[in-house]
């Protein structure tokens, strides 16, 4: 697999459970957030974004929740199915135009069938 | 993967050889960014591009420089390869406000 899953941590879930895939943000000024998923040899996909004038975003399958009071990130993922076995990572921006994005190092998750 | 592909995919390369890594975009979109990803790192930013003949530094650009000569295609150099440059780099793009960005699949790149 890729040598970008080495030394990350592990969520293992059994197929059909939800999981939750946490990310502590740096910068409280940060006012856009995102999750991305990349599969083994693979780029970074984006999954779902968040607005910090939000506290709770749905999409397909997945729920992103933001708790700006403690810096906190998670991703849920409903019934989780074999593909969504990846690793997945958060990513904080503040401000329009350009301005840096950092990333983390992300979580990776095993679905066990 | 958005519309932008990369090449190549995989390298292999001696040190002190020069490489040139190519990211191409079909969506137009007026910024583009090379990032090096490596194992207990997030993705580090080496240099972005907000539009034609415009260039900007990241954190890690020592050892690399960048070219766009137009919209549709952003160049990464490393001068002179050396073995730290072994990683696999990805190009990313996003749109006007310079928001989400979205990713290509990747180069691999081995230095020896």
């Amino acid at each position: 697999g890729e040598s970008v899953g080495l030394h990350l941590p592990t969520l293992s879930v059994q197929e059909g459970d939800n999981s939750i895939i946490n990310c502590a943000y740096s910068n409280s000024a940060s006012d856009y957030f995102i999750w991305y998923k990349q599969e083994s040899g693979k780029g970074p996909q984006f999954i779902i974004d968040i607005r910090s004038n939000m506290d709770k975003r749905q999409g397909q399958r997945v729920t992103v929740l933001l708790n700006k009071t403690v810096k906190h990130l998670s991703l849920q993922i409903a019934a989780t199915q074999p593909g969504d076995s990846a690793v997945y990572f958060c990513a904080e921006k503040r401000g329009r135009g350009y301005q840096k994005v950092t990333f983390g190092i992300g979580t990776k998750l095993q679905v066990i069938p | 993967d958005a519309g932008i592909t990369q090449s190549p995919r995989h390298k292999v390369t001696e040190t002190g050889t020069p490489v040139t890594l190519r990211c191409h975009q079909t969506e137009n979109h007026r910024y583009m960014y090379w990032y090096r990803q490596d194992p207990g790192h997030g993705l580090r930013l080496i240099h972005y591009s907000y539009g034609v003949k415009d260039t900007d530094k990241g954190e890690v650009s020592d050892g690399y420089s960048v070219s766009r000569s137009k919209t549709e295609d952003f160049l990464l150099t490393l001068e002179s390869a050396t073995s730290s440059q072994t990683s696999v780099y990805f190009c990313a793009i996003s749109g006007r406000d310079s928001e989400t960005q979205y990713f290509g699949p990747g180069t691999r790149l081995l230095v020896l």
